[in-house]
């Protein structure tokens, strides 16, 4: 049962352009969602998260959009940089998963100069 | 560097064979997390400790075990390896029990386990 799911395996983007990454849930009781970026041969890094209370968090180029109602998360670059090509993971956590973070698949990003 | 260190880096063994991955926690931080990652699949959740207590399993095989020692560093014990054990283990900390706020999980670069 996947909790947490990508869709879209790979996104490719003009640099400068708007990237948008989609993650859906099907919990309910989730309350936490997070964003990872990875590559390859390291270990995921912390991008952005946000609280089920909220409906947007930003970060600098990074906006994180909550749709609590549709179930549906979005990541937000802009504008996108070469450096941003790497693979991003939405993750989510809370009910009575505890500290465990359930996450999707992973979409593949390209940003190209 | 997120200040979560795992060794070794690689690791290559042989089937029925039991190995041992060491995962040392950011400095201050009281939970450790263990995530496997396979080919072509996200990082699914094996088991988290947090100052020395077990908190959650995921789908972690019986042939898998795993221990936080008094000094938080966590020792991930593979055995009896099978193909399909061939992954990348990742370890991550935090500095409380349950994710939110401020308790985001932080990654270590991975043990790549191979089993021939």
């Amino acid at each position: 049962d996947q909790q947490v799911k990508q869709n879209s395996p790979s996104l490719s983007v003009q640099e400068g352009r708007i990237s948008i990454l989609n993650c859906d849930y099907t919990n309910s009781m989730f309350d936490y969602f997070l964003w990872y970026k990875k590559y390859p041969a390291e270990g995921p890094t912390f991008l952005i998260s946000i609280s089920s209370i909220k409906d947007k968090n930003e970060d600098g180029r990074f906006t994180v959009f909550l749709n609590k109602s549709a179930k549906h998360l979005s990541l937000h670059i802009v504008p996108s940089q070469p450096g941003d090509s790497a693979v991003y993971f939405c993750a989510a956590s809370g009910g009575n998963q505890g500290g465990k973070l359930i996450f999707g698949q992973g979409t593949e990003l390209s940003v190209k100069p | 560097d997120s200040g979560v260190t795992q060794t070794p880096k690689h690791l290559i063994t042989a089937t029925g064979q039991r190995v041992t991955l060491r995962c040392s926690p950011r400095s201050g931080d009281l939970s450790v997390y263990w995530y496997q990652q396979s080919l072509d699949q996200g990082l699914q959740f094996l088991i988290h400790y947090y100052n020395g207590e077990e908190r959650a399993k995921g789908n972690i095989l019986e042939r898998f075990s795993a221990q936080q020692f008094p000094d938080l560093h966590s020792e991930l014990n593979l055995s009896s390896l099978e193909l399909g054990d061939s992954a990348l283990y990742f370890c991550a900390s935090s500095v409380g029990g349950v994710a939110g706020g401020d308790n985001e999980q932080f990654f270590g670069p991975g043990t790549r386990l191979t089993v021939l």
